[in-house]
């Protein structure tokens, strides 16, 4: 079984502060992870994968999370907020192998000039 | 690459019309995945194949829905007849092998409106 909680549904930062989303999991076996994002009126879109290999996983758009095991978390983050950052951000969870990924309810993130 | 590939990108229908929405996959992919996304009920799962072969259709409503997938590149959802509650987006999206390793690619989706 598998499950993924996004702890925010919304986050507000101001252009050019830090930005975290935070997501934590459940999963009976070693999970793959991704976040993806969705721009207002569009498709959803693979910002960054984590499939065992490194913990620290760089993204598009200067994006990167951080898989912590102990904590069973894969927060998202980046070092300086965008107007184009907007969107909502889905975290989510799947077993190498198994075909059905799990989705998070989303974080609506949007960045304040 | 042109990726998941939907059409119409837009439809507006009346209640109780036949409404069909298109589906190519990423041209290798052997899954393929329907999502709908309404603002109350979020991104739900309606049904997804495997090497054209539906696998688990459990998400879909109910009987007025059904999906096809006739070869490895084209799939289609059928809802007959619409409601004005099957206003959502609706995506597609394409996988290769066990999609916990690669993850999705889905379409821009296709907003369904019914009147």
């Amino acid at each position: 079984a598998q499950s993924v909680t996004q702890l925010d549904s919304h986050v507000s930062v101001s252009e050019g502060t830090p930005v975290l989303l935070r997501c934590n999991y459940s999963s009976s076996y070693s999970p793959s992870l991704f976040w993806y994002v969705q721009h207002p009126n569009k498709g959803l879109q693979l910002l960054l994968k984590y499939t065992s290999a490194a913990t620290l996983v760089k993204g598009i758009n200067g994006f990167e999370a951080e898989f912590k095991k102990s904590e069973t978390s894969f927060h998202l983050t980046k070092p300086s907020a965008h107007m184009s950052d907007a969107a909502e951000y889905f975290c989510v969870v799947g077993n190498f192998g198994n075909e059905k990924l799990t989705f998070g309810t989303g974080t609506r993130l949007t960045i304040i000039p | 690459d042109a990726g998941v590939i939907q059409s119409p990108r837009h439809e507006v229908t009346e209640m109780g019309q036949e409404v069909t929405l298109r589906c190519k996959p990423i041209s290798g992919h052997d899954y393929l995945f329907w999502y709908r996304q309404t603002m109350m009920r979020g991104l739900e799962l309606l049904i997804y194949f495997n090497n054209n072969v539906p696998i688990d259709d459990s998400g879909m409503p109910e009987d007025r829905f059904s999906a096809k997938m006739p070869n490895a590149s084209f799939s289609t959802l059928k809802i007959q007849p619409s409601e004005p509650r099957d206003s959502a987006v609706y995506f597609c999206a394409s996988s290769l092998g066990g999609s916990g390793n690669y993850g999705y690619t889905f379409g821009s989706g296709t907003r369904l409106t019914v009147v």
